[in-house]
């Protein structure tokens, strides 16, 4: 099993809806959790720290549900510039600890 | 405002040459990572170095060496390179701050070996 497993997608949506993302890790023992996107052919940014009280930034809202081991993205209100993969990023406990990429989703917002 | 720098953006090299990518930072994180990136298999990690003078092996470390030359670099070394090693790379360093790490990434390095 994928320390961090994501569904591909690609998710297909028009501009105005609400999209959600799921992303499962299997070690019970991670502490840190992130959403980051990337772009075509660019690096990975950070786009939101996930709190295990769950954290809103705009139209994007971040859970962590550390019982069932997931973190979830919901998007409102989809822009054409949210297209993009969202790749969901966990880290182990320690100070030392390395960061654990899912292969990413990708969202696709139509006019 | 640098942040993470990586070079060569582009490289080209035939099989069985070497090469060395390189990474820097200006931002006096302490760890750093090496990730390469395949279509559909998202970032999988190849080396990363929790501190100055300590690297790990990652999920992909087969092929490649590096080191940590001081704090702010971070190096990649291809022996011999393989058709298999085409990729993109990736060189990131983080900070742990209030219990939080955030990664910032190069801008990547597009490796084909033909």
């Amino acid at each position: 099993r994928k320390e961090v497993e994501q569904d591909p997608g690609p998710f297909n949506v028009p501009e105005g809806a609400t999209v959600a993302f799921n992303c499962t890790y299997s070690n019970s023992a991670s502490q840190s959790f992130f959403w980051y996107r990337q772009d075509c052919r660019k690096e990975p940014k950070l786009l939101m720290s996930v709190y295990s009280s769950g954290n809103e930034d705009g139209r994007f809202t971040a859970q962590l549900n550390r019982a069932s081991q997931y973190i979830s993205l919901l998007i409102r209100d989809s822009k054409l510039s949210d297209s993009a993969t969202y790749l969901c990023v966990v880290t182990g406990p320690g100070t030392a600890s390395k960061l654990t990429f899912g292969t990413g989703t990708r969202l696709q917002v139509t006019l | 405002n640098a942040g993470v720098t990586q070079t060569p953006k582009f490289q080209v090299l035939k099989t069985g040459q070497s090469m060395t990518l390189q990474c820097a930072q200006d931002m006096n994180h302490n760890s750093m990572y090496w990730y390469r990136q395949d279509p559909g298999m998202g970032l999988r990690l190849i080396y990363y170095s929790a501190s100055e003078g300590t690297t790990d092996k990652g999920e992909v470390p087969n092929g490649y060496n590096v080191s940590r030359l001081n704090k702010r670099e971070f190096s990649l070394r291809l022996e011999s390179a393989a058709p298999s090693q085409t990729s993109v790379y990736f060189c990131a360093s983080s900070s742990r701050t209030g219990g939080i790490t955030e990664a910032f990434f190069g801008q990547g390095t597009r490796l084909t070996v033909v």
